[in-house]
C-alpha cells in the first residue's frame, strides 16, 4: 500500500466552482501535512500547511482528519489561475516525506 | 526566507556524456538533501536522501552509480547523472531541510527551481 494516495483527477471544472481534493495517507504517526501547488515544469510551492484544527487561506481551506486518515483541500470559487497541480505532502518523523501523486486541477471559462 | 538555487535550469546533451545539476542552500544549512525527479504528467519521485557528509540513500529502483549524489558540504549538493541516456530525459528538482534560520512559516521543504533534462 502506497504511504500517500492522492486521485490523479483530472479534474475540469468551471470558473467560480468549488472544488476538494482529499488525499490519504496510511501511516498513523504521521505527524506534518501540507499541500502544495506545482505548475508545469515549475517547482512545487508551498500553499497551505494542515493543521488539526483546520486552516483557511482566503478561498483555500485545508483539513486534516485523524481518525480516518486523510486531508483535504478546498478551493471556492475557482479562478482561471488556480489551474495547477495540487499535491499533498505527509512528513513521518524527521526525513521521511511522501508525496501524492498530485491533482490536476484545470478551470474552464 | 530560505532559499534553494539549482543549475543548470536547463541542459541537453549527447547520449553517453555525464551532466552534473548543483543544488546550493543560499541562507540556512541544508542538513538533509533530496532529489526528485518528474516525468511529464507524473509526480514527482523520490530518488535519493542525502544528509551532509554521509553516503545518500537511495530509494528502490533507482542506481546509485548512474546518479551519483555528493553532498560534502551544508550548502551544495549535486547530482550526476552518468552515461546518460535518451530515457534519462526528465525534470529534476531538488529540496532541502536544514537549521540555522528561524522559518518565518511552517514550511518544511524549500525547492530549487528544477532543471529539465534532455538527452539526445
Amino acid at each position: 500500500r502506497k504511504e500517500v494516495e492522492q486521485d490523479p483527477g483530472p479534474f475540469n471544472v468551471p470558473e467560480g466552482a468549488t472544488v476538494a481534493f482529499n488525499c490519504t495517507y496510511s501511516n498513523s504517526a504521521s505527524q506534518s501535512f501540507f499541500w502544495y501547488r506545482q505548475d508545469c515544469r515549475k517547482e512545487p510551492k508551498l500553499l497551505m500547511s494542515v493543521y488539526s484544527s483546520g486552516n483557511e487561506d482566503g478561498r483555500f481551506t485545508a483539513q486534516l482528519n485523524r481518525a480516518s486518515q486523510y486531508i483535504s483541500l478546498l478551493i471556492r470559487d475557482s479562478k482561471l489561475s488556480d489551474s495547477a497541480t495540487y499535491l499533498c505532502v505527509v512528513i513521518t518523523g524527521a526525513n521521511n516525506l511522501f508525496f501524492g501523486t498530485g491533482t490536476r486541477l484545470t478551470v474552464i471559462p | 526566507g530560505a532559499v534553494v538555487s539549482q543549475h543548470p535550469s536547463r541542459v541537453i546533451c549527447k547520449s553517453g556524456t555525464s551532466v552534473k545539476i548543483e543544488c546550493r542552500s543560499l541562507d540556512f544549512q541544508a542538513t538533509t538533501m533530496f532529489w526528485y525527479r518528474q516525468f511529464p504528467k507524473q509526480s514527482l519521485m523520490l530518488m535519493a536522501t542525502s544528509n551532509e557528509g554521509s553516503k545518500a540513500t537511495y530509494e528502490q529502483g533507482v542506481e546509485k552509480d548512474k546518479f551519483l549524489i555528493n553532498h560534502a558540504s551544508l550548502t551544495l549538493s549535486t547530482l550526476t547523472v552518468t552515461s546518460a541516456h535518451p530515457e534519462d530525459s526528465s525534470f529534476y528538482i531538488c529540496s532541502a531541510r536544514g537549521t540555522g534560520v528561524t522559518f518565518s512559516t511552517n514550511e518544511k521543504l524549500f525547492f530549487g527551481s528544477g532543471t529539465q533534462l534532455s538527452v539526445l
